[in-house]
């Protein structure tokens, strides 16, 4: 199976703080997205990545895949309570449009 | 203007009892899914349809059955409902285009099923 694992599961920080969420794989994937999902409502995309060794900025979050395409990351600098959520990876193979996604990391920011 | 909407938002029902969720979207996407939120936030996709015709059936019981009456509208009927289907339901819809496009989802808000 195309597992996605996410660590950590569970993070609780304070405004301000720095946090990097890991999303791994056995698997070579041709792309990966994260989303954002809150309560009550349905993941929204954040970014896409699909270049190994590629990084992608948004605002105070950066993004990176792997060189072999199996992982990524997300970095939050200086977090605010507004970034509390499910962070989701999803990672696609070839050019289906079939997406798998990861276990998920339940953040809670704290003022 | 909303542009992945499901109706009910919250459907609470008895074991056994066949109920239905509804979802359409209005980005003009050929391809359409759905998906399963379990209670420990697990999304796993259950069905694709991409211009009306099925296109992922993953191992989901054969009491679910998808209906795409048109590509703007992907409906999902369970029969029997049994106390394992109480989870979040999810549609979203995909354009399909370059790599990068065609795989970025777009949710609906959900369909939050509780079964007694």
């Amino acid at each position: 199976t195309q597992l996605l694992e996410q660590s950590p599961q569970f993070l609780s920080i304070q405004e301000g703080e720095n946090l990097t969420v890991y999303c791994n794989s056995s698997s070579v994937f041709s792309s990966l997205q994260w989303y954002r999902q809150e309560p009550g409502e349905g993941p929204v995309l954040l970014v896409t990545v699909v270049t190994g060794g590629e990084v992608k900025k948004l605002k105070r979050l950066t993004f990176q895949f792997g060189d072999a395409r199996k992982d990524s990351s997300l970095h939050i600098t200086a977090a605010q309570p507004g970034d509390t959520g499910l962070y989701l990876c999803a990672g696609a193979r070839g050019t289906a449009s079939k997406l798998t996604f990861g276990t998920g990391t339940r953040l809670q920011v704290t003022l | 203007d909303t542009a992945v909407s499901q109706t009910p938002k919250y459907l609470v029902t008895q074991m056994g009892n066949d109920k239905s969720i509804k979802c359409e979207q209005n980005l003009g996407h050929d391809t359409m899914y759905w998906y399963k939120q379990d209670s420990k936030k697990f999304l796993k996709i259950m069905f694709s349809y991409n211009n009306k015709e099925l296109i992922i059936n993953e191992t989901v019981p054969n009491r679910f059955s998808p209906k795409s009456p048109d590509k703007a509208h992907l409906n999902l009927h369970i029969n029997s409902l049994e106390l394992g289907d109480s989870a979040v339901y999810f549609c979203a819809s995909s354009q399909p285009g370059t790599a990068q496009l065609k795989n970025t989802q777009y949710f609906g808000p959900g369909t939050r099923l509780t079964v007694l």
